[in-house]
């Protein structure tokens, strides 16, 4: 089984600061890691993926994430962020077996970015 | 193309009652999974129904369960409503699976009075 940890509930951050979204996992297994985003009254968008091949994956909105296998880490980065970015973040983690292994996500982590 | 779609957006019940959530995935996706999103529980998964059969389930009581249809839409049901129940439900499609980059609908709020 699979577990995920977001380190932060809250990050305050002014425009155009960098900003990282910490995220730690845990598995017996390989895994496919995933970074979503839910804004106000809306469902959870998806901001990028680790499914396999380069550590360093690049997803929308200017957003990054890197794969740390030996600090099962997938932190989320953004070099400078805009007011819009105003949302809560959500790290999933899940088996690579899509007929019995699901979504574990994280407990979210709000980013708040102030003008 | 179209996105995922829930219906209804909100809805309001009363304790013991039960309701029906509905879900039109994205055409061509044959996986539907429903999560509950809770403030204190966070996301969790419900489950998966693939080609019209159940194919992982979460862990929540037998008064929780859900169908999916021929052309993949599915349904969830949940009977006997208690209190806890209130929450947002999300229903999510992708082509294979559940562990795979999901396609959220933007959700029905049950609210349990």
């Amino acid at each position: 089984a699979q577990s995920v940890t977001q380190l932060d509930s809250q990050v305050p951050v002014f425009e155009e600061a960098p900003v990282e979204l910490r995220c730690n996992y845990s598995s017996s297994v390989s895994v496919y890691l995933f970074w979503y985003v839910q804004y106000p009254n809306q469902g959870l968008q998806l901001l990028l993926k680790y499914l396999s091949g380069s550590t360093l994956v690049k997803g929308i909105n200017g957003f990054e994430a890197e794969f740390n296998k030996s600090q099962t880490s997938f932190h989320l980065r953004k070099p400078s962020v805009h007011i819009s970015d105003t949302a809560e973040y959500f790290c999933a983690v899940s088996g690579t077996s899509y007929n019995t292994d699901k979504l574990i996500f994280g407990t979210g982590t709000r980013l708040q970015v102030f003008p | 193309k179209a996105g995922v779609t829930q219906t209804p957006r909100y809805l309001i019940k009363t304790r013991g009652q039960q309701v029906t959530l509905s879900c039109s995935p994205i055409s061509g996706h044959r996986s539907v999974s429903w999560y509950q999103q809770t403030p204190g529980q966070g996301l969790q998964f419900l489950f998966e129904y693939f080609s019209e059969t159940q194919r992982n389930k979460g862990n929540f009581p037998g008064r929780f369960s859900g169908r999916q249809f021929s052309n993949s839409r599915s349904e969830m049901n949940v009977s006997t409503l208690e209190l806890g129940d209130s929450a947002l439900y999300l229903c999510a499609s992708s082509r294979d699976g559940s562990n795979q980059p999901q396609h959220f609908g933007d959700g029905t709020r049950l609210s349990i009075l």
